[in-house]
């Protein structure tokens, strides 16, 4: 089956530093890739659609200047989380889209000190 | 806007049994996909079960099936012969036809007993 890696699967970072996640389907090319928060015990809440060589689409209520995402290619997606603050800590977990098949990357566990 | 509602926060079962979990949806589509996701405490999203919505007939995948019942908007997923590797977090999940832009339910934490 297809493989999304996502890197780091942990990371630690100051309040007011900024982290990137990347997101990279391995075998296949995504044109659309998603973004979803998970907070501890909770569901998957969609933060963003990335599409390849144009804008994300933001969901309602996601801050667009504080969690920047960039589809520069076909195979890599990014996140980054600006100025974290403690609020920000959670499970971060993106997804591609190919040959109307989801894959998910493993996820990232954010917490900001 | 869609929405999905599993009313079982938890359930529990005894190794080898039948465990049925609910979920229900909302939509105004006809055509959409849905799904059943486990999530172990890796946290990495497993497929358990896809189900199309223009297909009257209900997904199987070995011991897992589904009851897909449109008209009433609901998607149960039904476990046999639990398995303690079945334990897990388990998400139904909604997408329209394109472009796979899934909403989750809350979620059902299934534990099997030995």
């Amino acid at each position: 089956g297809a493989v999304v890696s996502q890197h780091p699967s942990w990371v630690i970072c100051k309040s007011g530093t900024s982290v990137k996640i990347e997101c990279r389907s391995l075998d296949f090319q995504a044109t659309t890739m998603f973004w979803y928060r998970q907070f501890p015990k909770q569901s998957l809440m969609l933060m963003a659609t990335s599409n390849e060589g144009s804008k994300a689409t933001y969901e309602q209520g996601v801050e667009k200047d504080k969690f920047l995402i960039n589809h520069a290619s076909l195979t890599l997606s990014t996140l980054t989380v600006t100025s974290a603050h403690p609020e920000d800590s959670s499970f971060y977990i993106c997804s591609a889209y190919t040959n109307e098949k989801l894959f998910f990357g493993s996820g990232t566990q954010l917490s900001v000190l | 806007a869609q929405t999905v509602t599993q009313s079982q926060p938890e359930m529990s079962v005894q190794e080898a049994e039948t465990v049925t979990l609910s979920c229900t949806y909302d939509t105004s589509e006809s055509d959409y996909y849905l799904f059943w996701y486990k999530q172990p405490p890796s946290r990495q999203m497993i497929l358990v079960i896809r189900q199309e919505a223009y297909k009257q007939q209900n997904a199987t995948e070995n011991r897992f099936s589904v009851n897909f019942q449109k008209a009433a908007k609901s998607f149960s997923l039904k476990i046999s012969d639990s398995q303690l590797g079945d334990a897990a977090m388990y998400f139904c999940a909604y997408s329209p036809a394109r472009p796979q832009k899934l909403v989750f339910g809350q979620g059902t934490r299934l534990t099997i007993n030995p």
